[in-house]
């Protein structure tokens, strides 16, 4: 079975300091692995996304996530927090289908 | 922006009476996702749609139904509402191009309490 887990419900950094947001996931075939950002009252917006093309993913706003297949991770970071993260964010996977399984989800927190 | 909307955004209902959620795109986008948020449960895949009438069960099917008549419109359907549906509910679309290529595209969301 497929799973997504994120550790850390609420995470808190400082402006300025380094964002690490954790996913682990489980799956018994290759997977393609995804970040959404989701602000107060919106829907999710994609982040980034890992279709096995390279290992380190770029995405939008200074984002980026690299896929450890041998941790089976693929954690977000970001090295400098803004105010303007202070966000939720979810880590989704699937595989071969085009069912999404998705984190629980982990709250940021930026304080000033 | 994907041109995604819901309605409506915000509903309140009682128990035992039925109740329809649409969600329309303007993407001409093949697949349509239902999704249910819930505090400590992220995202939970309700119903997604792969075409016009075909339709297939995600993990919380239970209470709901779907319709898909149109290309551009996906309805949720809650036959009898319960307290335990009350959630917020998402659409979400994707061209399906391919699992490694498809992206998920969300719509705004709509609040639903049920008393």
């Amino acid at each position: 079975a497929q799973s997504v887990t994120q550790l850390g419900s609420h995470v808190s950094v400082s402006e300025g300091a380094l964002v690490l947001l954790r996913c682990n996931y489980s799956s018994s075939v290759p997977p393609y692995l995804f970040w959404y950002v989701q602000y107060p009252n919106q829907g999710l917006q994609l982040l980034l996304k890992y279709t096995s093309a390279a290992t380190l993913v770029k995405g939008i706003n200074g984002f980026e996530a690299e896929f450890k297949k041998s941790e089976t991770s693929f954690h977000l970071t970001k090295p400098s927090a803004h105010m303007s993260d202070a966000a939720e964010y979810f880590c989704a996977l699937t595989s071969g289908t085009y069912k999404y399984i998705f984190g629980t989800g982990t709250r940021l927190k930026v304080l000033a | 922006d994907a041109g995604i909307t819901q309605s409506p955004r915000h509903k309140v209902t009682e128990t035992g009476t039925p109740v329809t959620l649409r969600c329309h795109q303007t993407e001409n986008h093949r697949y349509m996702y239902w999704y249910r948020q819930d505090p400590g449960h992220g995202l939970r895949l309700i119903h997604y749609s792969y075409g016009v009438k075909d339709t297939d069960k995600g993990e919380v099917s239970d209470g709901y139904s779907v319709s898909r008549s149109k290309t551009e419109d996906f309805l949720l359907t809650l036959e009898s509402a319960t307290s335990s549906q009350t959630s917020v509910y998402f659409c979400a679309i994707s061209e399906g191009g391919g699992p490694g290529t498809d992206t998920q595209y969300f719509g705004p969301g709509t609040r639903l309490t049920v008393l």
